[in-house]
């Protein structure tokens, strides 16, 4: 059971966006702007994506934005690409637990 | 660029203790940073296992607060995990990281496999 709950499975088609959601409580993702996403391919370590809701690392295409709103996370990739399909976590600062995930959401692109 | 490199047993038995060395370069551990571990179960979710400052504060997953201890060797620049007791429950990928901005894994490792079984 992750702390952090997101839907399993996203999908949608190349060229269209998709948004994922990360929902936790008060003492972690509606608490503290310190919410994080990562990509991950099959067989490779994760990747940041964003950092602090909604700030991209160099490197990371803007097709790629995070928001916040209560309780819940969002990740939108806009401009969908085949290279985007991976599975997404979220994470989050948490109070006594320091950093918690989320389960993961496999994104297809169709 | 900051790397981060895995050693260690692919290989341990129940109630022995895990033990995992991380190799930093392209920047010195001494450095304002947190330096930690996270381990992700074959085909599950990610986990943080904990941290250790360049102070030498160390942070654990309540979790696994009672068998873990992350411990740092600054002039050979690389860090330490060791988990004591480990039942088949600890077969995982473990990843060396540093944390950044905000509490994001801004680098990690390649990751290396460790399976628990006799």
């Amino acid at each position: 059971q992750s702390a952090l709950t997101q839907p399993p499975s996203a999908s949608g088609s190349p060229g269209q966006s998709v948004t994922i959601s990360c929902t936790g409580t008060s003492s972690d993702v509606g608490g503290y702007n310190y919410v994080s996403w990562y990509q991950q391919h099959p067989g490779k370590a994760p990747k940041l994506m964003i950092y602090e809701v909604s700030k991209r690392p160099s490197g990371v295409p803007d097709r790629f934005s995070g928001s916040k709103s209560g309780n819940t996370a969002s990740l939108t990739v806009s401009g969908l690409q085949a290279e985007d399909e991976a599975d997404y976590y979220c994470s989050s600062y948490a109070v006594g637990s320091n950093l918690v995930f989320g389960g993961g959401t496999k994104l297809t692109v169709l | 660029q900051v790397q981060l490199q895995e050693s260690g047993p692919g290989l341990v038995k129940p109630s022995e203790t895990l033990s995992l060395t991380c190799g930093v370069s392209g920047y010195s551990i001494s450095s304002v940073n947190y330096w930690g571990c996270l381990r992700q179960p074959p085909g599950r979710g990610l986990e943080w296992i904990g941290y250790i400052h360049h102070s030498g504060s160390t942070y654990y997953n309540p979790s696994l607060r009672s068998r873990v201890a992350i411990s740092m060797d600054t002039s050979k620049n690389q860090f330490s995990l060791k988990l004591n007791s480990v039942t088949a429950a600890d077969t995982a990928v473990y990843y060396c990281a540093r944390r950044g901005a905000g509490y994001s894994i801004d680098y990690w490792g390649q990751g290396t496999l460790v399976t628990v079984s006799s």
